[in-house]
């Protein structure tokens, strides 16, 4: 069965530093990745993907299949990327399935 | 549009009592997922439909649990009865693109 790892439940990064959030999954095939975001008082939604490439507010994601992980990063820590977030996987073929890590809470500080 | 509808948003109730959670997806999404939130667990699916017809319940925790999806704008999920173990928050969503699911604001349980 597939998981997800997020070994940190809670970051704290200072505004304009790096951010990296780790995500491990432990699957044989190649799924599909993704991170889900929930601020403060809002609904958990989608950040980003890894087959789509894009960088969302600055956050980049890369699938390192070697490793295992698909780690969220940032260059530059802002007030407002303080929230909680989840890396999810899909096995290919598994419908709409997604498998969520325990979370990331992510605080940055002034 | 409202995005996806939960009710209620707090639930407070006694051990042994019936508990049922509602939930109306965005409309035309054909994806509709009830999701358990708990600090140690974190995200655990527990049920998910396509096109109104349960794909996967493997995630339900045991007979307690039940969900139905009579039409495509509703579904409930309800547990008799209720025990402590099952305080929680639980998610609906929705999703018409694979992968990209749309999630309500969450239904609080509390079972005492």
């Amino acid at each position: 069965a597939q998981r997800v790892t997020q070994p940190e439940k809670l970051l704290s990064v200072f505004k304009g530093a790096p951010v990296e959030l780790k995500c491990n999954y432990s699957y044989s095939g190649s799924p599909e990745l993704f991170w889900y975001v929930q601020y403060s008082r809002q609904r958990l939604q989608l950040l980003l993907r890894h087959i789509s490439r894009e960088s969302i507010k600055g956050f980049t994601a890369d699938l390192n299949k070697g490793e295992t992980s698909f780690h969220l990063k940032k260059p530059f820590a802002q007030e407002e990327d303080s929230a909680m977030y989840y890396c999810a996987l899909m096995r290919p073929g598994g419908g709409n399935k997604l498998t969520f890590g325990t979370g990331t809470q992510l605080k940055v500080e002034l | 549009d409202a995005g996806v509808i939960q009710s209620p948003r707090h639930e407070v109730t006694e051990m042994g009592q019936e508990v049922t959670l509602r939930c109306k997806p965005i409309s035309g999404h054909d994806y509709l997922f009830w999701y358990r939130q708990t600090m140690m667990r974190g995200l655990e699916l527990l049920i998910y439909f396509n096109n109104n017809v349960p794909i996967d319940d493997s995630g339900m925790p045991e007979d307690r649990f039940s969900a139905k999806m009579p039409n495509a704008s509703f579904s409930t999920l309800k547990i008799q009865p209720s025990e402590p173990r099952d305080s929680a928050v639980y998610f609906c969503a929705s999703s018409l693109v694979i992968g990209e699911l749309f999630f309500g604001e969450g239904s609080r349980l509390t079972v005492l």
